[in-house]
């Protein structure tokens, strides 16, 4: 079974600052892998999402890279803003599966002070 | 745009009722997913569906059970509801990927759920 793991679990940062989040996973047999945003009490947004046979992904102010071979992407957030405060979760899809189960991690709780 | 909608965004019942909370989306997307999200524990699958009359269980379906009579319309079913489900539900829904795994994966607002 899938295992993911992101790092850091929570980040408080001032505005401006440029950030990077890091997901791991144990399985490198996926098909893709998105990146989510979770308001509180909210659902959840698909920011990106990369096919397997990609290196990385861009929209905005967000970058994703993968590198399925040793089992982690990175989503790089460029100067932050208050609006970026939430949760952040990475995602792999299984591979062979019709219906693109995901496995989620805990995710990145991410708060960007004024 | 795209739209996945759910019934109710909080609802509050008792232990042993009958809890149906329903999942509409308008983009014709053969799959269909319920998860709970609880703090501490991340998001877990109960159950998917990947066309009509089809269901698969997922990491805990203990307790539930669901409903696809149309593919635009999944439906969890908590038959006598306890508190130990009290939780936030999320439903999503995606395409099925050309490439054998499932395409951007589209989510609902939530339901927060409490039994009593």
């Amino acid at each position: 079974k899938q295992e993911v793991t992101q790092i850091p679990a929570a980040l408080s940062v001032p505005e401006g600052e440029n950030l990077v989040l890091n997901c791991s996973f144990t399985d490198s047999a996926i098909y893709n892998l998105q990146w989510f945003r979770q308001d509180p009490g909210k659902g959840l947004t698909s920011l990106l999402l990369i096919q397997s046979s990609q290196r990385e992904q861009t929209s905005g102010r967000l970058n994703a890279s993968l590198d399925k071979s040793s089992g982690r992407s990175t989503l790089y957030i460029a100067a932050s803003q208050p609006g970026d405060s939430a949760t952040y979760l990475c995602d792999p899809t299984d591979r062979g599966s019709t219906l693109g189960r995901l496995y989620f991690g805990r995710g990145t709780q991410l708060t960007v002070w004024p | 745009d795209v739209k996945v909608t759910q019934s109710s965004r909080y609802l509050v019942k008792r232990t042993g009722e009958k809890v149906f909370l329903e999942c509409v989306q308008d983009m014709d997307h053969e799959n269909m997913f319920w998860y709970r999200q609880d703090p501490g524990l991340g998001l877990r699958l109960i159950y998917f569906s990947y066309d009509v009359k089809m269901k698969e269980k997922g990491d805990i379906p203990e307790g539930y059970s669901v409903s696809r009579e149309k593919k635009e319309r999944f439906s969890l079913i908590l038959e006598s509801a306890s508190t130990n489900q009290t939780s936030m539900y999320l439903c999503a829904s995606s395409l099925l990927g050309s490439g054998g795994g499932g395409d951007t994966q589209y989510f609902g607002p939530g339901t927060r759920l409490t039994v009593l």
